[in-house]
C-alpha cells in the first residue's frame, strides 16, 4: 500500500519567514495529494491540494510543488503569521474510489 | 448546511463495552470514512465506504465494525472495547467525482 512520510515533524519559525513542510510517497499510481490544517482541538480543513498534472499550485501565501519523478511533493507558507500555527498534513491517493493516506504530520508554530 | 457531523463528542467507556459512533452528512456525498488519529501518528483510515450499499477495510480495521446505513449516515461500532481503542475518531465525506474529503468535527474516546 501507499506510504506517505512527512518530514519535519516539529518547525518553528519566526513572523514573517517561511515554512517548508516535505512529504514523500510509495505509490507512483497516486495521482491526488492534497495538505490539511488542523488547529487545537478542531477537524482537519483542506488548505490546498495538488494534481499530478499539475507541478506547482499557488493561493496567496501557500504553495504546493510536486515532483513526480521523485515521489515528493512540499508545502510552502511565505510570510508566516501567528494563525498559522497548527499541525499541517500531507496525503496521498489515486483515483477518486480510493482512501487518503496520511503522513503523520508537522506541528509549526510560528512566535511573533 | 450542517457539513458532517458526529455524535458523541466526548464518551469513556470501561474495557470490555461496546458502543456505537454516529457519523452523518447532509452534502449528499456519495463516500464515507471513518479515521483514527493517535499523537504522532496521523489520520490512519479505519473503514471506508465508497457508496451506499458497500464498506471496505482501511489500514487498521480490527476490532471495528462499520455499517453504511442509507447515504447520509455511516456509523462505527466497537463490539469490545479496548484501552488501545483510546484515540479521536473523526469521520469524513467526499462528493462523486472529486477528491476533497471533508471532516466532522471528531468523537473523543477514553476507554478505560
Amino acid at each position: 500500500g501507499e506510504n506517505v512520510e512527512q518530514h519535519p515533524s516539529t518547525l518553528s519559525v519566526q513572523e514573517g519567514d517561511s515554512a517548508v513542510i516535505k512529504c514523500t510517497y510509495s505509490d507512483s499510481a497516486s495521482n491526488y495529494f492534497p495538505w490539511y490544517k488542523q488547529e487545537l482541538g478542531k477537524r482537519p480543513q483542506l488548505i490546498i491540494d495538488i494534481r499530478s498534472n499539475v507541478g506547482e499550485k499557488k493561493d496567496q501565501r501557500i504553495a504546493v510543488t510536486l515532483n513526480k519523478t521523485a515521489k515528493h511533493f512540499s508545502l510552502h507558507i511565505t510570510e508566516t503569521q501567528p494563525e498559522d500555527s497548527a499541525v499541517y498534513f500531507c496525503a496521498a491517493s489515486r483515483n477518486s474510489g480510493y482512501a487518503l493516506n496520511f503522513g503523520k504530520g508537522t506541528s509549526l508554530l510560528v512566535t511573533p | 448546511n450542517a457539513g458532517v457531523t458526529q455524535t458523541p463528542k466526548f464518551q469513556v467507556l470501561k474495557t470490555g463495552q461496546s458502543m456505537t459512533l454516529q457519523c452523518a452528512q447532509d452534502m449528499n456525498h456519495n463516500s464515507m470514512y471513518w479515521y483514527r488519529q493517535d499523537p504522532g501518528m496521523g489520520l490512519r483510515l479505519i473503514y471506508y465506504s465508497a457508496s451506499e450499499g458497500t464498506t471496505d477495510k482501511g489500514e487498521v480495521p480490527n476490532g471495528y465494525n462499520v455499517s453504511r446505513l442509507n447515504k447520509r449516515e455511516f456509523s462505527l461500532r466497537l463490539e469490545s472495547a479496548a484501552p488501545s481503542q483510546t484515540s479521536v475518531y473523526f469521520c469524513a465525506s467526499r462528493a462523486g467525482g472529486t477528491e476533497t474529503q471533508y471532516f466532522g468535527p471528531g468523537t473523543r474516546l477514553l476507554v478505560l
